[in-house]
């Protein structure tokens, strides 16, 4: 069964500090791992997307890692801000065929709840 | 604006009623996606339309019924609306399938039974 798990479940951090959220998966066959941004009441916005053959990808002060041997990533935020506090989703696509077409099947994390005091 | 938008934004219902949530894209894509998130906050894919054709058909009640009139819009009807269909629900769009460049969500439709 594929799944996505993230941890910690919630975080705490002063603004300016660093912080990393981690996602394990067992996703297979593996296409692509994409780390998303999602604003209280607003919809899921992506950050970074992976490949197999990708182990660091950096989008600002985000910075995503892939180790696709441990099937673990994580998402580090640098000099965090007020505005960086959202819930943070992993979300794993899987190489699935139907219908004649093939498509990614996403499996998502249940999300890190990130918030950043002043 | 380019972007994904759907409509209302917030839903209250009585159970046993039909109601409609829709979705508009207007970012060229062909792919049109609706996602489920509870209370504790996954997303579960519900259904997923190619070309207007239906690609995706999770395990969803037939109480859900979606449509797509044209590749820019993918409607979501829900008949005789239970306290369990209580959830955020998406709308999302994107170029191809596999989505290799990533997925555009809408805001998000809070669907609350009563």
């Amino acid at each position: 069964k594929n799944q996505v798990e993230q941890s910690p479940q919630s975080l705490i951090i002063l603004e300016g500090k660093n912080c990393t959220l981690q996602c394990n998966y067992t996703v297979s066959p593996f296409s692509n791992l994409r780390w998303y941004k999602q604003d209280t009441g607003r919809g899921p916005v992506s950050l970074t997307i992976m490949t197999f053959s990708e182990n660091t990808k950096s989008n600002g002060r985000y910075t995503a890692t892939l180790d696709a041997d441990t099937k673990q990533s994580s998402l580090h935020i640098t000099a965090s801000q007020l505005s960086d506090s959202a819930s943070y989703i992993c979300v794993v696509s899987a190489l699935g065929y139907a219908g004649g077409t093939s498509y990614g099947k996403l499996t998502f994390g249940q999300g890190t709840i990130l918030t950043v005091h002043p | 604006d380019t972007a994904v938008s759907q409509t209302p934004k917030y839903l209250v219902t009585q159970m046993g009623n039909d109601k409609s949530i829709k979705c508009e894209q207007n970012l060229g894509h062909d792919t049109m996606y609706w996602y489920k998130q509870d209370s504790k906050k996954f997303l579960k894919i519900m259904f997923s339309y190619n070309n207007k054709e239906l690609i995706i058909n999770e395990t969803v009640p037939n109480r859900f019924s979606p449509k797509s009139p044209d590749k820019a819009h993918l409607n979501l009807h829900i008949n005789s609306l239970e306290l369990g269909d209580s959830a955020v629900y998406f709308c999302a769009s994107s170029h191809g399938m596999p989505a290799t460049y990533g997925y555009t969500f809408g805001s998000g439709t809070r669907l609350t039974v009563v």
